[in-house]
């Protein structure tokens, strides 16, 4: 199967400031990705499609300014959660599609302090 | 618009005996369903997928699932669970739309399993 890299696999950072989170797609290439967001003991919730080489398109209620996603080449995606806050402690999830099917990066477990 | 419900966000088995793991759907179209399992602090593995081809689909591990669409479920089952098989197992469900819809996933708010000895 694909295989979707996320890194880091674990983040801590403090109040204020941002931190960037990477999606790779490393043996295919994807013209869309997709960001998951998993509070605790919650389902995940789809937060933006990401599409390279032009604008993501976020859900309903997902600040595009505080979740700020570059999709600059076929096997990369970023998100970045700028000026973080407690409340955006979560478990983010990228995916990227191949052939009908989603492959699910690793996860990365945010806290911010 | 379409939706995921999962019936049950807790399901407590014997090691041995009989998994099954309920999920409906709600989709405008029709749907891509797929079932996930998820480990502890991990992303997610598939376990198996319908798409529009035969009902009745095996996936790894011993699981499988039957696509009804009279009852607009795809239930989740495996004959007999192993102690292994204790993860969070999550619905979802995707267009039928292609292009870039294609793992965009709805998801149920996923099952807890556990497996005792």
């Amino acid at each position: 199967g694909a295989v979707v890299s996320q890194h880091p696999s674990r983040v801590i950072c403090k109040s204020g400031t941002s931190v960037k989170i990477e999606c790779r797609s490393l043996d295919f290439q994807a013209t869309t990705m997709f960001w998951y967001r998993q509070f605790p003991k919650q389902s995940l919730m789809l937060m933006a499609t990401s599409n390279e080489g032009s604008k993501a398109t976020y859900e309903q209620g997902v600040e595009k300014d505080k979740f700020l996603i570059n999709h600059a080449s076929l096997t990369l995606s970023t998100l970045t959660v700028t000026s973080a806050h407690p409340e955006d402690s979560s478990f983010y999830i990228c995916s990227a599609s191949r052939s009908g099917e989603a492959f699910f990066g690793q996860g990365t477990r945010l806290t911010v302090v | 618009a379409q939706s995921v419900t999962q019936l049950g966000s807790h399901v407590s088995v014997s090691e041995g005996a009989l998994v099954l793991l309920r999920c409906n759907y709600s989709s405008s179209v029709p749907p891509y369903l797929f079932w996930y399992v998820q480990y502890p602090n991990q992303g997610l593995q598939l376990l198996l997928k319908y798409t529009s081809a035969a009902t009745l689909v095996k996936g790894i591990n011993g699981f499988e699932a039957e696509f009804k669409k009279s009852e607009t479920s795809f239930h989740l089952t495996k004959p007999s669970a192993h102690m292994s098989d204790a993860a969070e197992y999550f619905c979802a469900v995707s267009e039928n739309a292609g292009g870039t819809s294609y793992g965009k996933l709805t998801f149920g708010q996923g099952t807890i399993l556990t497996v005792h000895p």
